[in-house]
């Protein structure tokens, strides 16, 4: 299986901050990589998928980059509902596996 | 705009099956490109993909529960179910069920979810 680990495991930020969540793979993976934003009681909502595509609806200040073992997810200026748990996903090979999560929480 | 919606028991005892139901509306469950599949959740822990299947019929597990989990579809009624077997207290977790990919594009993640709903493992 393909392990991902993110990190932080967890982050406090400002409103207007510049947050950088990091996601690492066990093995390459090439691009294939998703993240996704979770809400309390919500289901996940993904944000970006092959690395870099913003899913459609998400806004800009969402981005993400990497390739092989290594990726980010930035959000440009945090904005008060994104205040949640953040995970990626490969989607390289079976098993699909996710990250460990990580929560931003406000400051 | 697609829909899910998960329905089942929300208490079910150790040593039984869960089974839990799939409703998918505002699109048909029979386009043969999509993968239709289940996530689960332990309260305040992370995801956990369980299983999937592809309208064909062909069907890719967790190698982790592979030996408890069946899941089908049943396109007269644009659903697909999960069974799980000889559950335990670990099994307790929100259950989600997703479209998980297309074939066509080669790229397998949730773009639609359901609310996803509460299973507890308990006597």
């Amino acid at each position: 299986d393909i392990q991902l680990t993110q990190s932080p495991s967890f982050l406090s930020a400002s409103v207007g901050d510049r947050v950088t969540i990091t996601c690492r793979a066990s093995q390459g993976i090439s691009s294939y990589l998703a993240w996704y934003q979770q809400k309390p009681g919500k289901a996940p909502k993904v944000l970006i998928y092959a690395a870099s595509t913003l899913q459609s609806g998400v806004p800009s200040r969402f981005s993400g980059s990497g390739s092989g073992t290594e990726f980010t997810l930035t959000i440009s200026s945090l904005q008060p509902e994104e205040f949640a748990t953040y995970y990626c996903q490969q989607h390289h090979s079976y098993p699909l596996t996710f990250g460990g999560g990580t929560k931003v929480e406000i400051k | 705009q697609l829909q899910l919606q998960e329905s089942g028991p929300g208490l079910v005892k150790p040593s039984e099956t869960l089974s839990l139901t799939c409703s998918v509306s505002g699109g048909s469950i029979s386009r043969s490109s999509y993968y239709w599949g289940w996530i689960r959740q332990p309260p305040g822990k992370g995801l956990e993909w369980i299983g999937g299947i592809y309208y064909g019929g062909s069907t890719y597990y967790n190698p982790s529960l592979k030996s408890r989990v069946t899941i089908s579809v049943d396109t007269s009624k644009n659903q697909f179910s999960l069974k799980l077997n000889s559950v335990t207290a670990a099994d307790t977790a929100v259950y989600y069920c997703a479209r998980l990919g297309d074939t066509l594009t080669g790229y397998y993640y949730g773009d639609y979810w359901g609310q996803g709903t509460l299973v507890t493992v308990s006597s």
